[in-house]
């Protein structure tokens, strides 16, 4: 089945650092990129969709500037959340999505700003 | 856009108690998915069905079953004889045929299964 593998699963960070999220998908190429973000006992908040080779496109109320997206190949997407604050600590989970296998999730990454 | 709504935040029941989640969603789409997710504390989503807005046949899988109802715009699920593993948060979600088809979620429902 397809597998979408996440890194990190946790990081810890001091705020005004930046930290990089990957989400690879490993055995097909995902034509769309879904991130997320959810707060603890909040639902998942859809951040951004990224298309392979093309500039993301934020959901209302996200700040792209901050939360950078590069999707430059089919199986590779990062989110780099720049000068993180503590507001900035949650769980960011992406998501692949190919036709025939349809959305697949990583484990999602537990970030903490410090 | 879509909508789903999860109007039940947090349910406790005993185990072996029978346990149905609600899910209503909205979408002016004609060709839509629906889905259930399993969140444990570990955080992973466990994918537990995908429906298409053709099939509205409900579906059992051993202890679980979802009821679709189209005129209702409800997609239910229901556990039967709960067990303390099914604790955990259960998310129904919507993504609608389009060019993204990106997912969206209702709130959550937070089952508790007490032994």
């Amino acid at each position: 089945g397809a597998v979408v593998s996440q890194h990190p699963s946790w990081v810890i960070c001091k705020s005004g650092t930046s930290v990089k999220i990957e989400c690879r998908s490993l055995d097909f190429q995902a034509t769309t990129m879904f991130w997320y973000r959810q707060f603890p006992k909040q639902s998942l908040m859809l951040m951004a969709t990224s298309n392979e080779g093309s500039k993301a496109t934020y959901e209302q109320g996200v700040e792209k500037d901050k939360f950078l997206i590069n999707h430059a190949s089919l199986t590779l997407s990062t989110l780099t959340v720049t000068s993180a604050h503590p507001e900035d600590s949650s769980f960011y989970i992406c998501s692949a999505r190919e036709w025939s296998y349809g959305y697949t999730f990583g484990s999602g990454t537990r970030l903490t700003v410090v | 856009a879509q909508k789903v709504t999860q109007a039940q935040t947090e349910i406790s029941v005993v185990e072996k108690e029978d346990v149905t989640l609600d899910c209503v969603y909205e979408t002016r789409d004609t060709t839509y998915y629906l889905f259930w997710y399993k969140q444990p504390p570990s955080g992973e989503l466990v994918f537990l069905i995908r429906r298409n807005s053709f099939d509205e046949q409900n579906e059992i899988s051993g202890r679980y079953s979802w009821n679709f109802q189209k005129s209702t715009s409800s997609f239910n699920f229901t556990i039967t004889a709960s067990q303390v593993v099914d604790s955990a948060v259960y998310f129904c979600a919507l993504s609608e045929a389009g060019v993204n088809n990106d997912m969206r979620f209702g709130a959550g429902t937070r089952l508790t299964v007490k032994p």
